[in-house]
């Protein structure tokens, strides 16, 4: 079975500074990985996704995230935070030959002034 | 775009009562979910389809129950809503492997 750990549960983070959401997981077979947010009182929206090719995948609204296979991890990056971006960030994988997402636990991303 | 409609935004019901959340979905998609979400517990996997009149239990299925008579239509019913299912409940749908999963907007569900 396969396991998703996000190691923080809450990031503080002040407006235009970086923030790194660290993401690691465990299985034993291929894998796809995804990343999800959360605004207040909303459903979960697909950020960005990899399911081969480029290590290295960006979404529309400046988020990063890089697959590191050896590591083991999927962080999601961005080089400055809006006060927009304070939500619920989750990491999910999916196995290459299965239908059904494995989600960590989120991480809650407070952007401040 | 995919479009995943939950039928309700906010729902309160007493205990005992028999409770149904309707979800659909635009774009024929074969697979369907239902989660719950509670705060420092993230998501959990009540029940899923992978076809019409075709269910499997998630992680969390005790007091649920679900039904799908129509491809585009996954319904979660509550047989006797007790105050512990008290939760944000989310529907969502995926076709090819891969793709991830459409979310609906949630549920968010209280029983007095």
């Amino acid at each position: 079975a396969q396991s998703v750990t996000q190691l923080d549960s809450q990031v503080p983070v002040f407006e235009e500074a970086p923030v790194e959401l660290r993401c690691n997981y465990s299985s034993s077979v291929s894998v796809y990985l995804f990343w999800y947010v959360q605004y207040p009182n909303q459903g979960l929206q697909l950020l960005l996704k990899y399911l081969s090719g480029s290590t290295l995948v960006e979404s529309i609204n400046g988020f990063e995230a890089e697959f590191n296979k050896s590591q083991t991890s999927f962080h999601l990056r961005k080089p400055s935070v809006h006060i927009s971006d304070t939500a619920e960030y989750f990491c999910a994988v999916l196995k290459a030959a299965g239908n059904k997402l494995t989600f960590g636990g989120g991480t809650r991303v407070l952007v401040k002034p | 775009d995919v479009k995943v409609t939950q039928s309700s935004r906010y729902l309160v019901k007493r205990t005992g009562e028999k409770v149904f959340l309707e979800c659909v979905q635009d774009m024929d998609h074969e697979n369907m979910f239902w989660y719950r979400q509670d705060p420092g517990l993230g998501l959990r996997l009540i029940y899923f389809s992978y076809d019409v009149k075709m269910k499997e239990k998630g992680d969390i299925p005790e007091g649920y129950s679900v039904s799908r008579e129509k491809k585009e239509r996954f319904s979660l019913i509550l047989e006797s809503a007790s105050t512990n299912q008290t939760s944000m409940y989310l529907c969502a749908s995926s076709s090819n492997r891969g793709s991830g999963y459409t979310f609906g907007s949630g549920t968010r569900l209280t029983v007095v």
